[in-house]
């Protein structure tokens, strides 16, 4: 059973506007969840954190904001550009019982029109 | 040298055939992951490797049998692999006792025919 749930396959965006970028997750014991950034026939590159204890990172364009009591995180890049065209994936940990063992989602391919 | 290096990027090879993956790490890290992609699936865990040591088999089959023998180098070999086995497959490693990001090689495009 998938824990890491990314419902929405592709997004696009005008370049300038906001994307917005979804992710749930079914198990509470997670907590520390990330963001990783693909293109084509490159590894994943990481991009953003947070930790349980907060509901609110930002680093640059990039902001991911958590809501631990719906289960939901969401990343947040404005304005978006035609460089973060990418496949972006979410994912969480739970290191005190299940180690650094990382739950990903099956990603969300965001193209960003220029 | 970038973090994670991966050989070969690409490899094809038959189900009779024996192979090894590799995986390098420059970044000081002490656990290593293999991570298997396939189309339209999420990352899965295949090994994890904590301080040299195997922590982690998440089911998978003995055809991929796992190798770390340092904290810098993981290896996969490879044998007597099914045309479903075909996929990316991706080495990792994180500072455990850190910050838990793992970061990723650029993979190794796997064939099997």
């Amino acid at each position: 059973d998938q824990q890491v749930k990314q419902n929405s396959p592709s997004l696009s965006v005008q370049e300038g506007r906001i994307s917005i970028l979804n992710c749930d997750y079914t198990n509470s014991m997670f907590d520390y969840f990330l963001w990783y950034k693909k293109y084509p026939a490159e590894g994943p590159t990481f991009l953003i954190s947070i930790s349980s204890i907060k509901d609110k990172n930002e680093d640059g364009r990039f902001t991911v904001f958590l809501n631990k009591s719906a289960k939901h995180l969401s990343l947040h890049i404005v304005p978006s550009q035609p460089g973060d065209s990418a496949v972006y994936f979410c994912a969480a940990s739970d290191p005190l019982n299940t180690g650094n063992q990382f739950y990903f989602g099956t990603g969300t391919s965001l193209t960003v029109i220029p | 040298e970038t973090g994670v290096t991966q050989t070969p990027r690409h490899l094809v090879m038959g189900m009779t055939n024996k192979k090894s993956l590799k995986c390098e790490q420059h970044l000081g890290h002490n656990a290593m992951y293999w991570y298997k992609q396939s189309a339209k699936k999420p990352l899965e865990l295949m090994f994890v490797y904590n301080f040299k040591e195997q922590t982690e088999n998440n089911s998978v089959p003995s055809r991929f049998s796992p190798e770390c023998p340092n904290s810098s180098h993981l290896f996969l070999h490879l044998h007597t692999l099914q045309p479903e086995d075909s996929a990316l497959y991706l080495c990792a490693s994180s500072q455990v006792d850190r910050a838990p990001e793992a970061f990723f090689g650029q993979g190794t495009r796997l064939t099997v025919v």
